[in-house]
């Protein structure tokens, strides 16, 4: 079967660094996505990695390792407004155009 | 305006009814799809479809259905509503082309007593 783990809880200051894990177990690879939510609202893209390495945008930042089935995506400056949910995603070894979602890590960032 | 709708936004029902949610897009996606998010259970995905005449169950698909009447409008019902489907359900699409991320409604928060 496919399988994601992510921490179920987070919490960090404001103006810091923090870093969160994803693992995954799946029979093939093809890509790990990276998506916040906010609190009753709709997941939104992060960051997409498919080969191994760090991916950069801005305040965020995403790596991958496939030989070790993990990812993670690092938040710097953190603000307030970074509270939220990280949801860790696979594309399906089966079907690429599904996706596996890990249960997400809530991050609360405080003053 | 926003690229992916949904509605209702919230729905209260009772056990037994028929209940339908409705998702719009005017990406120009082919494919859409419909989840449903539980605390502590993450997105599961119910239906998916890449094209008009094309539906395909997801991981938990038992007491629901689809209709892909156009590629912008993608429903799911639910015939008989039980209070274990109260969660909340989003709608999402991708594109063919590069990373093809998938992008999500609003959500409609269903509530079944």
């Amino acid at each position: 079967g496919q399988n994601i783990d992510q921490p179920t809880e987070m919490t960090a200051t404001e103006g810091a660094i923090v870093q969160i894990n994803c693992t995954y177990q799946t029979s093939g690879f093809n890509g790990l996505f990276w998506y916040q939510q906010h609190a009753g609202e709709a997941p939104t893209f992060l960051s997409y990695n498919v080969l191994d390495g760090l991916e950069e945008k801005g305040r965020f930042s995403s790596f991958l390792s496939r030989s070790k089935g993990y990812s993670y995506l690092l938040l710097k400056e953190l603000q307030m407004k970074d509270s939220a949910s990280y949801l860790c995603a696979v594309r399906d070894p089966k079907d690429t155009d599904k996706l596996i979602f890990g249960t997400g890590t809530r991050l609360q960032v405080f003053p | 305006d926003a690229d992916v709708t949904q509605t209702p936004r919230n729905r209260i029902t009772k056990t037994g009814k028929r209940i339908m949610l409705e998702c719009s897009q005017t990406k120009g996606h082919d494919r859409m799809y419909w989840y449903r998010q539980d605390p502590g259970l993450g997105l599961r995905l119910i239906y998916y479809s890449f094209d008009v005449k094309d539906i395909n169950k997801g991981e938990i698909s038992d007491g629901y259905s689809v209709s892909r009447q156009a590629q912008a409008k993608f429903s799911l019902s639910l015939e008989s509503a039980i209070p274990n489907q109260t969660a909340l359900y989003f709608c999402a699409t991708s594109d063919t082309t590069g990373v093809n991320e998938q992008f999500f409604g609003p959500g409609t928060r269903l509530t079944v007593l």
